[in-house]
This record gives C-alpha cells, sequence and structure tokens, in this order.
C-alpha cells in the first residue's frame, strides 16, 4: 500500500458525460501528479500540482483539468467524454516535486469505460 | 521523440532464472533520474529503484541489481532467481522535468 488513496476505482459512463476522480496524497506530500494509462498511449504524464499550485503539465487535453485543494487532495475532472479516453487514470504523489530525488508513489488507478 | 524505450515487449522465464530487462533512454540534461517500476497483475504501480545521472554504481538490493552505464545511455535492471509472483509489466521512466516512461515489458515467470 503506498499511502496514495483513489476513488472510485471503477466509473463506467456514456460518451458526452462528465466525470471526476479524486486522490488523496500520502500523508506529507505536497505534490500530486495525474497519470493517463491506455493500451495505444502507454503510461502519460498529464499534470503536476504542488501545494495548490499547478506545477507541470504534460499532455493534457483542454477537456481535462485538474485542480489541488487546501488540504492537498486532488480531483481530475473529465468532460465531453469520448470512447478513446477510457483508460486507466493513475494519481501519484511526492513530498516535494522539484527533482527527481523526490520518487512518486502511485495510488491504485481509476479505471474509466466510456461507452 | 521517444525518451525511454524498452525494446523488450515479453519476456518468459521458468521460475528461478535471471531475467534483465533492457532500457535505453535519451536527454541533454545533466542531471537526471532514473527509475524502474512494477505494475503487476492487480493493477498498481510499485516504485522499485532510482539512480541519478551522478552516480554510476551497480547495486544489488535482494534479488534485484541494476547496471547503469551513461556512456551507451543505458539502465537494465535484473531480477535474479525470479519467482512466480516477479510476474508483472515492468517500467522504466526517466525524470527530467517530469517523469516520461517506456512501454513496459512484460515478464512471466511460469512455475
Amino acid at each position: 500500500d503506498s499511502g496514495v488513496t483513489q476513488t472510485p476505482k471503477h466509473l463506467i459512463t456514456a460518451t458526452g458525460q462528465r466525470v471526476t476522480l479524486r486522490c488523496s496524497p500520502r500523508s506529507g506530500d505536497l505534490s500530486v501528479y495525474w497519470y493517463q494509462q491506455s493500451l495505444d498511449q502507454g503510461l502519460q504524464f498529464l499534470i503536476q500540482y504542488y501545494n495548490g499550485e499547478e506545477r507541470a503539465k504534460g499532455n493534457i487535453l483542454e477537456r481535462f483539468s485538474a485542480q489541488q485543494f487546501p488540504d492537498l487532495h486532488s480531483e481530475l475532472n473529465l468532460s465531453s467524454l469520448e470512447l478513446g479516453d477510457s483508460a486507466l487514470y493513475f494519481c501519484a504523489s511526492s513530498v516535494v516535486g522539484t527533482s527527481g530525488t523526490d520518487t512518486q508513489y502511485f495510488g491504485p488507478g481509476t479505471r474509466l469505460t466510456v461507452l | 521523440a521517444q525518451k525511454v524505450t524498452q525494446a523488450q515487449t515479453e519476456i518468459s522465464v521458468v521460475e528461478k532464472e535471471d531475467v534483465t530487462l533492457d532500457c535505453v533512454y535519451e536527454t541533454r540534461d545533466t542531471t537526471y533520474y532514473l527509475f524502474w517500476y512494477k505494475q503487476p497483475p492487480s493493477g498498481e504501480l510499485v516504485f522499485l529503484i532510482r539512480r541519478n545521472s551522478f552516480d554510476e554504481q551497480n547495486e544489488i538490493s535482494g534479488r534485484y541489481s541494476w547496471n547503469f552505464q551513461k556512456s551507451t545511455s543505458s539502465f537494465n535492471f535484473t531480477i535474479t532467481a525470479s519467482q512466480v509472483v516477479d510476474s508483472a509489466v515492468y517500467f522504466c521512466a526517466l525524470w527530467d522535468y517530469k517523469l516520461s516512461f517506456g512501454a513496459g515489458t512484460t515478464v512471466t515467470v511460469r512455475a
């Protein structure tokens, strides 16, 4: 158990809908990261937040957005869902997140299925 | 451009055999970090090891060992005396300012 929690574990929805994925980082970690894992794209970094502020952006679509709240939990919002958004979405956390000495620990993931 | 290449898609071995996973990376930075993660069938991503670009010393940790060579931009990972529980997808990752993962190598250890 990494200490990172994600809810829900599974999510099934329809095209065009909007969903919210939730992540709670390990105790003491200030940085939260979101990743998407799909068969065709592999593991892709989406976005990083540090202490409530956006720190780095990866291959995140404009239909997707995220935020980190004062209690440090984070939410990833996916809207206008398409079939291709079906994937496993991981959240990770690390203490600070400014260097590679800061190992990222991953949550169990949320499996999103868009029908 | 792909930053991390894991050329081996699948490896199948019999229990107690050694398994070596290849990883080649690409970066222009002089300071970077390399990682290996494991994803068992249950789906979670488990951190295994981390190495920084200034330390090419190869180490052994239990049944895991790694061979980091900057001259060839390689960061290979070996599981010694494999066990069925080692069956998983193994990812090599490079951190320069974000984590970039390779495509993964599926390791199947047969009893």
